[in-house]
């Protein structure tokens, strides 16, 4: 099962902006409104970010945004701070009742 | 506060059967949702292994489908993985979920590393 894909890394200083791409194809990212994106520090358990392309849950802070364009995903980061610097996941739905990852983002705070 | 604990051995030898559980509090796990297990192997980023309905229904990954078998155990509010003729490449942190509709999942166990080695 392919993964999807995604930068193995990024970087941008604290206030700036960055994002994130996730690339599938049209039985996955571009067929479904199901992209997710989490966020996991080492050591943590993943932490959900974003669902459904650009829904936030309860608690998470307005500097995360999601958007999608065909067969690409993208989260974007605003006022970027040092608590950011983690790993990043983009998941999709996939046809036939399957979840698949994207290989994962390092994001590093300068 | 839904909650999710995995639980099982830490070392699994070759060709053995790797079984662990995830008992689930704060939520019954009847009421709905899916659950799901995912894996990280050391220096690898995050691989779905397979998820079960609140109804008994399962999907799993292409590549894992002939090895993994999800259940659940409604009266014990757990739900359980399996997998099969383990190698030294299943060696993981798993980690259980709760999944929403989408397959987002929006709450995880701490996870639990699983070694498999002789």
């Amino acid at each position: 099962q392919s993964a999807l894909t995604q930068p193995a890394s990024v970087s941008g200083s604290p206030g700036q902006s960055i994002t994130i791409s996730c690339t599938g194809t049209s039985s996955d990212v571009g067929g479904y409104n199901y992209v997710s994106w989490h966020q996991q520090y080492p050591g943590k358990a993943p932490k959900l970010m974003i669902f459904d392309v650009s829904k936030r849950p309860s608690g998470v802070s307005n500097r995360f945004s999601g958007s999608k364009s065909a067969n690409t995903a993208s989260l974007t980061i605003s006022g970027l701070q040092a608590e950011d610097e983690a790993d990043y996941y983009c998941s999709s739905y996939r046809t036939s009742n399957t979840l698949v990852f994207g290989g994962g983002t390092k994001l590093t705070v300068l | 506060q839904v909650q999710l604990q995995e639980s099982g051995p830490g070392l699994v030898k070759p060709s053995e059967i790797l079984s662990l559980t995830c008992a689930v509090s704060g939520y019954s796990i009847s009421n709905g949702y899916y659950w799901g297990w995912v894996r990280r192997p050391p220096g690898q980023g995050l691989q779905w292994i397979g998820l079960i309905s609140h109804s008994g229904s399962t999907f799993y990954n292409p590549s894992l489908r002939s090895r993994v078998a999800i259940s659940i155990d409604l009266s014990k509010n757990q739900f359980s993985l399996m997998l099969s003729s383990v190698t030294a490449a299943d060696t993981a942190i798993y980690y259980c979920a709760r999944l929403r509709s989408g397959y987002a999942s929006d709450f995880w166990g701490r996870g639990t590393l699983v070694t498999v080695s002789s």
